[in-house]
């Protein structure tokens, strides 16, 4: 069956626009979470989604928001961009919200700001 | 707050050498553990975990043991092979959540 995509792949925005990232999450899978990837900070935890629903959220600013749909499909949105915005952006759909699930990435978004 | 520390890397290898990965984690609670593999220009893949003290996870060849004790998850393989060679992720989740905290990444270089 099809894996967790993501589009766009590749993005680049100037400074103080806005973004919106798209994952769809294999079939069947009703939480979704996304995570930032950079050099300097790893992996670092935005959203935690199931049934429309955000279950947990990391410590970003509020420039950052996301969404669930009905079709589980998610959007994560960053307003007023800046430059250490620049990363990729990794979705992972899974069952549902629990450790005993496995969680699949999908291949991410680059996000370049310039 | 919760945290996983690896081992900085590169880690470089040659062919059929012994691996292991330092992972070690603080935690409030009573996580599940996990491996996670990232190739070049994927995204990641879950390479093996443990949800209890004393599992063992294993899976192509790679294990890990849930050492409560030691608050560690040790990522070791017998004999690596040059398609080894990628970034691996250390992270912990709780039940009844998706959230992952990773570790920063060990890069793993694997020459023939």
């Amino acid at each position: 069956k099809a894996g967790v995509t993501q589009t766009p792949r590749y993005l680049i925005k100037t400074r103080g626009q806005q973004v919106t990232l798209s994952c769809s999450p294999i079939s069947g899978h009703r939480s979704v979470s996304w995570y930032q990837q950079t050099p300097g900070q790893g992996l670092q935890f935005l959203f935690e989604y199931f049934s429309e629903t955000q279950r947990n959220k990391g410590n970003f600013p509020g420039r950052f928001s996301g969404r669930q749909f009905s079709n589980s499909r998610s959007e994560m949105n960053v307003s007023t961009l800046e430059l250490g915005d620049s990363a990729l952006y990794l979705c992972a759909s899974s069952l549902a919200p629990s450790g005993n699930y496995e969680q699949y990435f999908g291949p991410g978004t680059r996000l370049t700001v310039t | 707050g919760d945290s996983v520390t690896q081992m900085e890397g590169p880690v470089t290898l040659s062919e059929e050498a012994f691996l292991t990965i330092n992972c070690t984690y603080t935690a409030t609670g009573y996580p599940s553990l996990f491996w996670y593999v990232q190739y070049p220009g994927e995204g990641l893949q879950l390479l093996l975990k443990a949800t209890k003290a004393d599992d063992k996870g294993s899976n192509k060849g790679f294990e890990a043991t849930y050492r409560k004790e030691t608050t560690s998850f040790h990522l070791e393989k017998g004999s690596v092979q040059v398609s080894d060679s990628a970034v691996y992720f250390c992270a912990l989740s709780y039940s009844g959540y998706s959230t992952l905290t990773f570790g920063k990444g060990t890069m793993l270089l694997v020459s023939p």
